[in-house]
C-alpha cells in the first residue's frame, strides 16, 4: 500500500520569499513520485516527477523537489515566490506495481502568495 | 504528450438523475482513468479502464453507480448513476502516456457536477 501526507494545509508566504511544500510518502515498492499544480478553474499540471534517477529534480517555474530516502521525504521549493504561483498543489506516489501508474493523491496544500 | 478534454465542463442536475461525462483524447491510449475530487479534498481513483476489458473499480467505487465504457483507444464515458448532493464533485479523466521509458498521467480539466 502506499500513501501521502502533505503536512500542510496552507502555506502563506510574501512575493519574493522562498516556498517550502511538505510531503512524507510511504510505498511498498520503489516509488515514483509528482508534484502537481492545480490553479483555480484549471486542469492539473505536472510540475516534476522523481523516478529513481537525480535525488534533485528541476521542474517547471522555477520548482524543486529534493527525494530524500531516508527521511521518506519529497518537499517541493522554489527560491522567490511569483504571485502566479498562488495555486493548490499536490503530491502524489506511485508505484506502478500492477503493470500501470497507480496514483495515490495527497491532500493538496493551498499556496497563498501575497504582494 | 496527451491533450485531453471534457463534456460537459459542468453540468447541475436534479437528484435522481443520471450524467453521463465524455473524455476524449488527442492521441490512443491504452490505460485511461476516472477520478473524483470532492469539495476541497484531493484526487480519488474511481476507477481504471482499459480498452476491450471491464472497468477496474477502487474500493468504495461499483459498476451500477458509475459505470464506464471504453469503446476505442480514444474516448472514455462515465456515468454518475441516480445523484445525490453527495456525488457534487468534479470528476476528471486522466490517461496514462508511454513513450520508451518515459510516462506520465496527463489530466483532464475535469467536470464540475453539482447536484441539487
Amino acid at each position: 500500500a502506499q500513501s501521502v501526507t502533505q503536512l500542510d494545509s496552507h502555506v502563506s508566504v510574501s512575493e519574493g520569499t522562498p516556498v517550502l511544500l511538505r510531503c512524507n510518502y510511504s510505498s511498498s515498492y520503489s516509488p515514483s513520485l509528482f508534484w502537481y499544480v492545480q490553479h483555480p478553474n484549471k486542469g492539473l499540471q505536472l510540475l516534476l516527477k522523481y523516478t529513481s534517477a537525480a535525488t534533485l529534480v528541476k521542474g517547471i517555474n522555477g520548482f524543486e523537489a529534493e527525494f530524500k530516502k531516508s527521511e521518506t521525504s519529497f518537499h517541493l521549493t522554489k527560491p522567490s515566490a511569483h504571485m502566479s504561483d498562488a495555486a493548490e498543489y499536490f503530491c502524489v506516489v506511485s508505484d506502478g506495481d500492477s503493470g500501470y501508474s497507480t496514483l495515490t493523491f495527497g491532500k493538496g496544500t493551498m499556496l497563498l502568495v501575497s504582494p | 504528450s496527451a491533450v485531453i478534454s471534457q463534456k460537459p465542463s459542468r453540468d447541475i442536475c436534479q437528484r435522481g438523475t443520471s450524467l453521463t461525462i465524455q473524455c476524449q483524447v488527442d492521441s490512443q491510449v491504452t490505460m485511461m482513468f476516472w477520478y473524483r475530487q470532492q469539495p476541497g479534498q484531493s484526487l480519488t481513483l474511481i476507477a481504471t479502464a482499459n480498452q476491450g476489458s471491464e472497468a477496474t473499480y477502487e474500493s468504495g467505487f461499483v459498476i451500477d453507480k458509475f459505470p464506464i465504457s471504453r469503446p476505442n483507444l480514444t474516448f472514455s464515458t462515465l456515468t454518475v448513476s441516480n445523484m445525490s448532493p453527495e456525488d457534487s464533485s468534479i470528476y476528471l479523466c486522466s490517461v496514462e502516456w508511454r513513450e520508451g521509458h518515459y510516462n506520465e498521467q496527463f489530466f483532464g480539466p475535469g467536470t464540475r457536477l453539482t447536484v441539487l
